[in-house]
């Protein structure tokens, strides 16, 4: 079965790091762009980071560039999104997802259930 | 940044009757890199269309897809009692954006 399960969420004082972290279980991990995406409570969805299957190219959304890193390791099969100098509005549900691609387009096509990330203090 | 402009924001419509969602972007976007999804409370969002109109696997054939340049439109043709949910479109680049989202509530 095709996977992703997050971890590592939790409450932070503003100022503060947390590392998430995302497993893939189910299908070549090192083949696909992955990506970040958040939603804060009763909100949309904001997309965070997005990196390449070497993790030779990273985006970020402009809001955590210089705060936040998006980082994988391919032979662990796992994600990461390193969030520092947290700030309250980044407090959220942090979505990891799949990026599907193929000659009729490109999109998000599996994701996980989220880890939940409080800033307050 | 692209930014898209989903409307309504809320459509009240009853089970049976068809639902027509707009996506409009502030600069044309490749249909390519257009997608919808479908998030229901408390679920993470799931991929309905991909490159503006090709169905995801699994996703019934009442969900259409259509649309070009800054225009895109996600219509559900017959409404089922598990289609009211949020919509959102996506424009994924190097920097992905996502519509501020639609609500398809029972009428």
């Amino acid at each position: 079965e095709v996977q992703l399960v997050e971890s590592g969420g939790g409450l932070v004082q503003p100022g503060g790091s947390l590392r998430l972290s995302c497993v893939a279980s189910g299908f070549t991990f090192s083949n696909y762009w992955m990506s970040w995406v958040r939603q804060a409570p009763g909100k949309g969805l904001e997309w965070v980071a997005n990196i390449k299957q070497d993790g030779g190219e990273k985006y970020y959304v402009d809001s955590v560039k210089g705060r936040f890193t998006i980082s994988r390791d391919n032979a662990k099969n796992s994600l990461y999104l390193q969030m520092n100098s947290l700030r309250a509005e980044d407090s959220a549900l942090y979505y990891c997802a799949r990026r599907y691609s193929s000659t009729s387009g490109h999109a998000m096509d599996v994701w996980g259930q989220g880890t939940t990330v409080t800033v307050s203090s | 940044e692209i930014v898209l402009t989903q409307s309504p924001g809320t459509l009240s419509l009853s089970p049976g009757e068809r639902a027509t969602l707009s996506c409009r972007a502030s600069q044309s976007v490749s249909s390519s890199y257009l997608a919808w999804y479908q998030q229901k409370p408390g679920q993470a969002p799931r991929l309905l269309i991909y490159g503006a109109s090709s169905r995801a696997t699994g996703t019934p054939d009442r969900f259409s897809g259509s649309g070009s340049g800054t225009d895109f439109t996600l219509t559900i043709s017959r409404l089922e009692p598990e289609d009211f949910a949020v919509y959102y479109c996506q424009q994924y680049g190097s920097s992905t954006t996502f519509g501020q989202g639609t609500k398809v509530e029972i009428k």
